[in-house]
């Protein structure tokens, strides 16, 4: 089956900064790649999703980047704020819905 | 739109007795996931359906857990006889036309 690694597990920075988590998957059959963000006691929102045809996507401050050939695909944030701060997840899985979870990275943004 | 609506939000009960999880997904969505969620083993798939049906219950742990889609508007996840290490938060989630793109806010669930 999938199997999902993301690095780091925990991120820190200062607001303004950019941070960046990346992750591998192992299945070259996934072709859809999901982020999310989850806040303490609640479930994780979708924030982004990028799929297989398509190299790199972005929505205002966040933006993902796939790298099909070396399983690799990573989320970029700019111009963090506090309110970013929370747990993001990947994801590697298909169209059909079943997907595989990192493990998540706790990012801090400090003001 | 109200979103994904899970109930109860907490549960708590002893081991041995049977735990029923529910579900509201969003209206128009035509696939239901239930995750279950733990420091240790992170985000796991249990199962998903597709319009009502069941299209892969490989991630229910073992013949305890049971899931149920009785119509488009309704899920339950059910566990009998629960275990300690059943302890967990469940997440419900629906989406349109594939993978899980709204998330309920969870039952934790603590078997004691």
């Amino acid at each position: 089956g999938e199997n999902v690694e993301q690095h780091p597990s925990t991120l820190s920075v200062q607001e303004g900064d950019s941070a960046v988590i990346k992750c591998t998957y192992s299945d070259s059959a996934s072709n859809y790649f999901p982020w999310y963000k989850q806040e303490l006691g609640k479930g994780p929102q979708l924030i982004i999703d990028i799929r297989s045809n398509v190299g790199e996507k972005k929505d205002q401050r966040i933006a993902v980047t796939l790298n099909k050939t070396a399983k690799h695909f990573s989320l970029h944030i700019t111009e963090t704020q506090p309110e970013d701060s929370a747990v993001y997840f990947c994801a590697a899985g298909d169209n059909a819905g079943k997907s595989t979870f990192g493990d998540g990275t706790t990012l801090t943004v400090k003001p | 739109d109200a979103g994904v609506i899970q109930s109860p939000r907490h549960e708590v009960t002893e081991m041995g007795q049977e735990v029923t999880l529910r579900c509201k997904p969003i209206s128009g969505h035509d696939y239901l996931f239930w995750y279950r969620q733990t420091m240790m083993r992170g985000l796991e798939l249990l199962i998903y359906f597709n319009n009502n049906v069941p299209i892969d219950d490989s991630g229910m742990p073992e013949d305890r857990f049971s899931a149920k889609m009785p119509n488009a508007s309704f899920s339950t996840l059910k566990i009998q006889p629960s275990e300690p290490r059943d302890s967990a938060v469940y997440f419900c989630a629906s989406s349109f036309g594939g993978p899980p793109q709204h998330f309920g806010d969870g039952t934790r669930l603590s078997i004691l």
